[in-house]
Order: structure tokens, then sequence, then C-alpha cells
């Protein structure tokens, strides 16, 4: 009964290819958030989402891009992916937009050619 | 610069034997306090808030405590199932959030 879902959960991709991620709530929570995990880095917040269609840069946003339509759904997208996206994404929910206590999915492991 | 290091990286223990993982931090001011467990292949879940300097939560076997500079969770007599990653996480009053690097805790039966 996972609150948050992300698909697909592993991607393989070449250099240069579109890829997008999808995170999907149940929570009706009106923030949301996409960050990434690294080896030797803390979680990354790359954007972030505070309602339908509105959205804000993270810290690490470039070549990245996101759409929300529907409170429900949260996307992430790559446009050219390079390998230095390859990374575990992680997409969050939290009841504020100022919250640490965020409700994180099962991450997407992407993996760039 | 605001900064977030925990230590050790990486810490196992035998089943009952009890220990700390620290956090400290640098940050322009402090909003609040954050410690997550995080299993290989999931995301992180979510533990304990702390607010202010003496301020203590507990869940089970662990307990989270805050001072002016750092933060310790403290994990009493564990378990196997104990064994993930802690991340501890930090937002200061610019509201950024800035997330450790972790402890790694293995704990053998």
């Amino acid at each position: 009964d996972a609150g948050i879902t992300q698909s697909p959960r592993h991607k393989v991709t070449e250099t240069g290819t579109p890829v997008t991620l999808r995170c999907h709530q149940t929570e009706n929570h009106r923030y949301m958030y996409w960050y990434r995990q690294d080896p030797g880095h803390g979680l990354r917040l790359i954007h972030y989402s505070y309602g339908v269609k509105d959205t804000d840069k993270g810290e690490v946003s470039d070549g990245y891009s996101v759409s929300r339509s529907k409170t429900e759904d949260f996307l992430l997208t790559l446009e050219s992916a390079t390998s230095s996206q390859t990374s575990v994404y992680f997409c969050a929910m939290g009841l504020a937009v100022n919250t640490g206590e965020l409700f994180f999915g099962e991450g997407s492991r992407l993996t760039v050619l | 610069e605001d900064q977030v290091t925990q230590s050790p990286e990486a810490l196992r223990l035998q089943e009952g034997e009890s220990s700390s993982l620290n956090c400290s931090y640098t940050v322009s001011g402090l909003r609040g306090l954050f410690w997550y467990r995080q299993d290989p292949g999931k995301g992180p879940e979510f533990l304990f808030t702390l607010y202010s300097a003496g301020e203590e939560k507990e869940k089970e076997r662990l307990k989270a405590t805050l001072t002016k500079k750092e933060s310790f969770l403290h994990i009493t007599a564990p378990k196997p199932e104990d064994s993930a990653t802690y991340l501890c996480a930090v937002q200061a009053t610019t509201d950024k959030l800035i997330f450790g690097t972790g402890t790694r805790l293995q704990v053998f039966p």
C-alpha cells in the first residue's frame, strides 16, 4: 500500500536519448520533489513542485526538466541523457513546502551508457 | 557554507552492542534536523525530527539527541534488523535541506 511509486525502477539507456521518470502518489500531497543519490554525495534536490503546474529548480537542475499536470503525478525528464546523469533517482512528497519530513519512493536506477 | 558531516562512514556491531552515530552540522541557522533510515534498494524512511538543542526523540532501540553543533543517533542493544544506512538531514533558515552521506550500519548476530 505504498503511497508513492516510481517507474521505471530500472532503466539502461544510451547517451543522447530522452528519458522520463514517473512518480505517482495517492496521498494527495501538494508538495513533491525529485532527488538524485550518488556515492559520496548526500541526496541532492533536482526540482520540486508546490502544486499543479507550479515547479521550481533545486541545486542540481541543469539537464533536467519536470512537469506536474495532476496532483498525483510528477514527471522528471532528461532531454538528452549524459553519463553524468547515471544515478539513483528518488521522488518524495511532503506535507509542507519547507519540510524535512519527506516520504520517499523506492527509487529509479538509471544507467546512461 | 552550510555543511552536514556524518561519522563514521560505516559501523559494524555485534548484536546487543550499543553505539552512537554522529551528525555534525554547520548552518547559518537551524530550522530542523531529520534522521532517516535507508535499506538497500529502497528509499529513505523518515525517523525523527529535532528542532532545538536538548531535544530528544525515541523509537524502539533508537534515540536521537541534538546539541547546537551535532546530533547523535544512539542505538541500544541493536538487532540484525537494525542494519541499514542512517541519513541525517539539516534544514537551514534558508529552508534549504542538506543531506549527509550517511552511516552504513551492520549488526551481526
